[in-house]
């Protein structure tokens, strides 16, 4: 079993939508969580960093975790073509310098 | 803002040749990262750095070696380059136990 699973996708929403893309893990050490954003022939891009249960929002994203279920979502509200990319959690451990990445999934935004 | 810069974004070498990849970060963190992606697989981890001269293997390092002379500068080394390394290359940075990771441009090698 991976230690942190996410949907491959891709998954295909109009312009405006809300879009929800999640990720479970197996490991209740994980404390920091994060989000990237990765266009085609790029490297991920920060988008979200979280080290707590609940949500934190930064403009039309927000970020849920909740750790007793093991699972943490991105929400995008009022999606955009430009939103169109993979979206990959990552999450590590305090103390440990490795990070653990869910496969990606693939968001495309139509106009 | 992080910055983490890749020298090179795209590279051709031939099989046999020796690779050089350069990875800089202005942000004084002290630890670094070298990950290969490819499809299907992810990331993988190849090598990290903690400390100036100081580095610790990852998942998958075989063919590999790393350099690590200077605090913000960290590189990736293929003593002799195979099809099978054909990958996009990401460096990455991170401040310490527990600070978000920051990802370069990315790096992608064809090996013919």
């Amino acid at each position: 079993q991976k230690e942190v699973e996410q949907d491959p996708g891709p998954l295909s929403v109009p312009e405006g939508a809300i879009v929800s893309l999640n990720c479970t893990y197996s490991n209740s050490a994980f404390q920091y969580f994060m989000w990237y954003r990765q266009y085609s022939r790029k490297g991920p891009e920060l988008l979200m960093y979280t080290y707590s249960s609940g949500n934190k929002e930064d403009g039309r994203f927000t970020a849920q975790v909740d750790k007793s279920s093991k699972y943490i979502s991105l929400f995008i509200r009022d999606s955009q073509p430009s939103d169109s990319a993979t979206y990959l959690c990552a999450m590590s451990i305090y103390n440990f310098n490795k990070f653990y990445f869910g496969s990606g999934t693939k968001l495309n935004v139509k106009p | 803002d992080v910055k983490v810069t890749q020298s090179s974004r795209y590279l051709v070498k031939r099989t046999g040749e020796k690779v050089f990849l350069e990875c800089v970060q202005d942000m004084d963190h002290e630890n670094m990262f070298w990950y290969r992606q490819d499809p299907g697989l992810g990331l993988r981890l190849i090598y990290f750095s903690y400390d100036v001269k100081m580095k610790e293997k990852g998942d998958i390092p075989e063919g590999y070696s790393v350099s690590r002379e200077k605090k913000e500068r960290f590189s990736l080394i293929l003593e002799s380059a195979s099809t099978n390394q054909t990958s996009m290359y990401l460096c990455a940075s991170s401040s310490g136990l527990g600070g978000e990771l920051f990802f370069g441009e990315g790096s992608r090698l064809t090996v013919l």
